[in-house]
């Protein structure tokens, strides 16, 4: 166990549905990345937030947002879903956001 | 754009030999690197980093070269195990803000 917990573990839906997929940092740690692990793709960085303030933006789409609370448990949210957002969707958290980070063990998203 | 790959997408190894995974980088700016291992069903573990003032680390049976030179970046992994077999990746950034994930190496152990 890393420490970051992420849920749901997996997700079925359908296009054109909208999902939150949350996470959950290791204790102590202020900072939450979310990343998109999809075949063709690797590993995609979409967002970083900081004790609940945006620090960095990556290839997100629109339809996806993310926010951290004040408990800093994140929240990402996919909205009209397509096909091509079925992925890995992985968070990651670290304590300044200058050093490597610890990962969750992902949700695994099927879009049908 | 930035770009981080592998020059090889797969590498098999007799179990003991030691294993050389390798990466470029193509920003120059990129003054963080990092080492990611992921096992089939789990999230990228974390290896071993190095930040550009320095060209090599050590860990536990890990090393992380870095020739910012050529902007290349190497993994070595002393007597490989089984329990090796994995998918690593390398990772760049400028900090740890917004690292940039190469495409990964699957490393397999022969018996």
């Amino acid at each position: 166990d890393s420490g970051v917990t992420q849920t749901p573990k997996h997700l079925i839906t359908a296009t054109g549905q909208r999902v939150t997929l949350r996470c959950s940092p290791r204790s102590g740690d202020l900072s939450v990345y979310w990343y998109q692990q999809s075949l063709d793709q690797g590993l995609q960085f979409l967002i970083h937030y900081y004790n609940g303030e945006e620090r960095a933006k990556g290839n997100i789409l629109e339809r996806f947002s993310a926010q951290q609370f004040p408990d800093l448990h994140s929240e990402l949210n996919l909205s009209s879903l397509e096909l091509g957002d079925s992925a890995l969707y992985f968070c990651a958290s670290s304590v300044n956001g200058a050093d490597g980070y610890t990962f969750g063990s992902g949700t695994r998203l099927t879009v049908v | 754009g930035e770009s981080v790959g592998l020059h090889l997408p797969t590498l098999s190894v007799q179990e003991g030999d030691n294993s050389i995974i390798n990466c470029a980088y193509s920003n120059s700016a990129s003054d963080y690197f990092i080492w990611y291992k992921q096992e089939s069903g789990k999230g990228p573990q974390f290896i071993i980093d190095i930040r550009s003032n320095m060209d090599k680390r050590q860990g536990q049976r890990v090393t992380v070269l870095l020739n910012k030179t050529v902007k290349h970046l190497s993994l070595q992994i002393a007597a490989t195990q089984p329990g090796d077999s994995a998918v690593y990746f390398c990772a760049e950034g400028e900090g740890a803000q917004k690292l940039v994930f190469g495409q990964g190496t699957r490393l397999t152990i022969n018996p």
